[in-house]
């Protein structure tokens, strides 16, 4: 079993659709996570960080966090083209180091 | 504020030569980590520097890897020798405390 685990696509949503993008971790002590959003070629950009059970709300992302569950997700409201991109979960594990999973290609169709 | 910055962006070489990889964190970050995405496999751990002190290299692959970071700014990765597999992406973040990690844009590397 991998430690991070995503559906790696292609999520395809129309324009302005809401794009819902999960993750599940298998580390039962893991405290802080992290959505990051890559382009091609380019860094990974973090675009979301939740530490406690609920949701966290940023603009038109929405990080879920169900720690019983070792779930945690990320809605994109109003989706546009320009959210086209790979979606990076991520856990951060002893010592620091993050945890990845292999990404969730996302399509957002105009 | 500048980013994360590492050189080159690309390096093709052949087996057996030897490659270092550049990286420069967020100024007044301590915290320094190399991370490696290899052909259709998720971003993994390399190493974790604090300031010129390696935290954990648990997931450096052998001993051809040698990273290093004098003076606690910025860091270097060495391969030698180079071997096939490994070819892929090589990622450098950096963050201060508990602060989340900023990534830099990678370096690709392709053995021959």
């Amino acid at each position: 079993q991998k430690e991070v685990e995503q559906n790696s696509g292609p999520l395809s949503v129309p324009e302005g659709a809401i794009a819902s993008l999960n993750c599940t971790y298998s580390d039962r002590v893991s405290q802080s996570f992290f959505w990051y959003r890559q382009y091609s070629g380019k860094s990974p950009e973090l675009i979301m960080s939740i530490y406690s059970n609920g949701d966290k709300e940023d603009g038109r992302f929405t990080a879920q966090l169900n720690k019983a569950s070792q779930y945690v997700s990320l809605l994109i409201r109003d989706s546009q083209p320009s959210d086209s991109a790979t979606y990076l979960c991520a856990v951060r594990s002893f010592r620091n180091k993050l945890v990845f999973g292999a990404g969730t290609i996302l399509r957002v169709k105009s | 504020e500048a980013g994360v910055t590492q050189f080159p962006s690309h390096s093709v070489i052949e087996k057996g030569q030897t490659v270092t990889l550049r990286c420069d964190p967020i100024s007044g970050h301590d915290n320094l980590y190399w991370y490696r995405r290899v052909m259709g496999k998720e971003i993994k751990f390399l190493l974790h520097f604090v300031k010129e002190s390696k935290q954990d290299e648990s997931g450096m692959p052998n001993n051809r890897f040698l990273a290093e970071r004098t003076g606690g700014t910025y860091s270097t990765l060495k391969v030698q020798p180079a071997e096939l597999e490994d070819s892929g992406v090589y990622f450098c973040a950096s963050g201060t405390g508990n602060q989340p990690q900023h990534f830099g844009d990678g370096t690709r590397l392709s053995i021959l």
